[in-house]
């Protein structure tokens, strides 16, 4: 039973790029959240997808947007990218509804670099 | 706003020693609350979950309890192993029909010598 997979792992980008992130959920799950941890700090809520729509969002600017497909797949896209940026960022699937499945599961995440 | 502090940022003992890891909350009305385990530069593992409705949870040699009340919840882990070095966070899910994600606080490194 594959967990939730994330790519890339690694990626390096320059100021003012764009970004795309991926994450596979977990089989069964069909909610995905998304969280930015920066070296030293805990993760930082950015925003939970489930059934294709933005169901809650974090303290983020705009230009952290994201995306779930019918398969419950994710993508986190930041634009106009800041060196405040460079962080992990871990995808969560979960299974909606009941608190049985409230535990997270978590992908290993995607270590981002501004320069 | 919900803040979560974590007392002691470090530790570091020697293997067989029992210890307890510390998590405060600002706000007390929470849905449920959990510790997680992240080894370097990985994502996280969840080790225990605890409704707001529960004292505690356990899972082998681990032990979470919560007091919602005081805003306060200890993650009791027994004879220790080298095995046990990680970063253990806590997190909370504040209640609240909307309301899906977990605050978490900045963790607890742990550190397990043979």
């Amino acid at each position: 039973d594959a967990g939730v997979t994330q790519s890339p792992t690694h990626l390096i980008k320059t100021r003012g790029q764009q970004v795309t992130l991926r994450c596979s959920p977990k089989s069964g799950h069909d909610t995905v959240s998304w969280y930015q941890q920066a070296l030293g700090q805990g993760p930082q809520f950015i925003f939970q997808y489930y059934e294709e729509e933005e169901r809650q969002r974090g303290n983020f600017p705009d230009r952290f947007s994201g995306h779930q497909f019918p398969n419950y797949s994710s993508e986190l896209n930041v634009n106009a990218l800041l060196l405040g940026d460079s962080a992990l960022y871990l995808c969560a699937s979960s299974l909606a509804g009941g608190p049985a499945n409230e535990k997270l599961f978590f992908g290993s995440g995607t270590q981002l670099s501004v320069l | 706003k919900q803040e979560v502090t974590q007392i002691p940022a470090a530790l570091s003992v020697p293997e067989g020693e029992n210890l307890v890891l510390n998590c405060s909350f600002t706000d007390s009305a929470i849905y449920n609350l959990q510790w997680f385990r992240q080894d370097p530069g990985k994502g996280l593992t969840s080790l225990l979950l605890i409704q707001s409705s529960q004292r505690e949870q356990t899972s082998g040699r681990l032990n979470a309890s919560l007091d919602k009340s005081s805003g306060r919840s200890t993650l009791y882990i027994a004879a220790s192993q080298p095995g046990d070095s990680a970063t253990y966070l806590c997190a909370v899910r504040g209640s609240g029909g909307s309301n899906y994600k977990l605050t978490f606080g900045k963790g607890t490194l742990l550190t397990v010598n043979p």
